[in-house]
C-alpha cells in the first residue's frame, strides 16, 4: 500500500531533551516536506526536500533540523525542543521534484513541557 | 510578503446547498495552486490549478484559477453531511525553490 509513516504518533517530553521523529515513504517519492499545524495559523512549512542531499528552509525552521540521507526517508530533529514546539506535525511527500499533489503522513502529535 | 487567504472562515450549510469556498494569493513566482481537504486527520489532496480559467472537476467539486487577478474558488454542489471538514488552499512558488505556503483554511459543516 502507498503510504507516508510517521512515528511517533504521540509525544510527550520535555524541555531540552533531543527528539527525531522519523517520516518515510515508500512510493519513490522525490519531494518531501515537513509541516507544523497549529490553531489560528494553519499548516506553515518547516523544511523540505527536493531530493536525496538537498534540503530547504521553509516558513518556520528555527528549532528544527532535517536530513534526506535516502530518497525514502526524511526525519525531523529537534536538538532542543521548546514548549512553543507543542503542535502537529505532519509529513509529506510528492511524486515530481516540486509540491505538487502531496501525500501526508497521519500526523505526530508532540507536547513539550 | 508571501501570503495565502482563504475565505469565509467558517460557513454552515444545509445539505443539498452549493457553496463557494475563496482563496486569494500574492506571492513570487507562482506555479501551482492546490486543494486540500482535511477532516480530523492528515490532509487529502482534491486539485491541482496552474492555468488560469481551466476548471478542474471531480464528481460534485470542482475549482478554477484566475492568475491574473490571483485568485481561486472551489464549488461544492449539492452538499452532504460528509463534505463538512476544513478546506485548504496552498500555493507552490519560487524560482529555483518550491515552497508551499497554506492558507488557515475555511471551516465547512454541512447540516442534515
Amino acid at each position: 500500500e502507498a503510504q507516508v509513516t510517521q512515528n511517533p504518533r504521540y509525544l510527550i517530553t520535555v524541555t531540552g531533551k533531543k527528539l527525531t521523529v522519523t517520516c518515510s515513504q515508500n512510493m519513490n517519492h522525490e519531494y518531501m516536506s515537513w509541516y507544523r499545524q497549529d490553531p489560528g495559523l494553519g499548516l506553515r512549512q518547516i523544511y523540505y526536500s527536493m531530493n536525496v542531499e538537498v534540503t530547504d528552509k521553509g516558513d518556520v525552521p528555527e528549532g528544527y533540523k532535517v536530513s534526506r540521507k535516502e530518497k525514502r526517508n526524511f526525519p525531523l530533529i529537534l536538538e532542543s525542543p521548546s514548549p512553543n514546539q507543542t503542535s502537529l506535525y505532519f509529513c509529506a511527500s510528492s511524486l515530481a521534484r516540486s509540491a505538487y499533489e502531496q501525500y501526508f503522513g497521519p500526523g505526530t502529535r508532540l507536547t513539550v513541557t | 510578503e508571501d501570503k495565502v487567504v482563504q475565505s469565509p472562515l467558517s460557513l454552515v450549510v444545509h445539505e443539498g446547498d452549493t457553496v463557494t469556498l475563496n482563496c486569494s494569493y500574492e506571492v513570487t513566482n507562482f506555479r501551482s495552486l492546490l486543494w486540500y481537504k482535511q477532516e480530523k486527520k492528515a490532509p487529502t489532496f482534491l486539485f491541482m490549478l496552474t492555468s488560469s480559467g481551466i476548471e478542474k472537476k471531480s464528481g460534485r467539486l470542482s475549482s478554477i484559477l484566475d492568475k491574473k487577478e490571483l485568485f481561486s474558488i472551489l464549488n461544492i454542489t449539492a452538499t452532504q453531511t460528509g463534505d463538512s471538514a476544513v478546506y485548504l488552499c496552498a500555493v507552490c512558488y519560487g524560482g529555483a525553490t518550491n515552497k508551499l505556503i497554506f492558507g488557515t483554511g475555511t471551516l465547512l459543516a454541512v447540516q442534515p
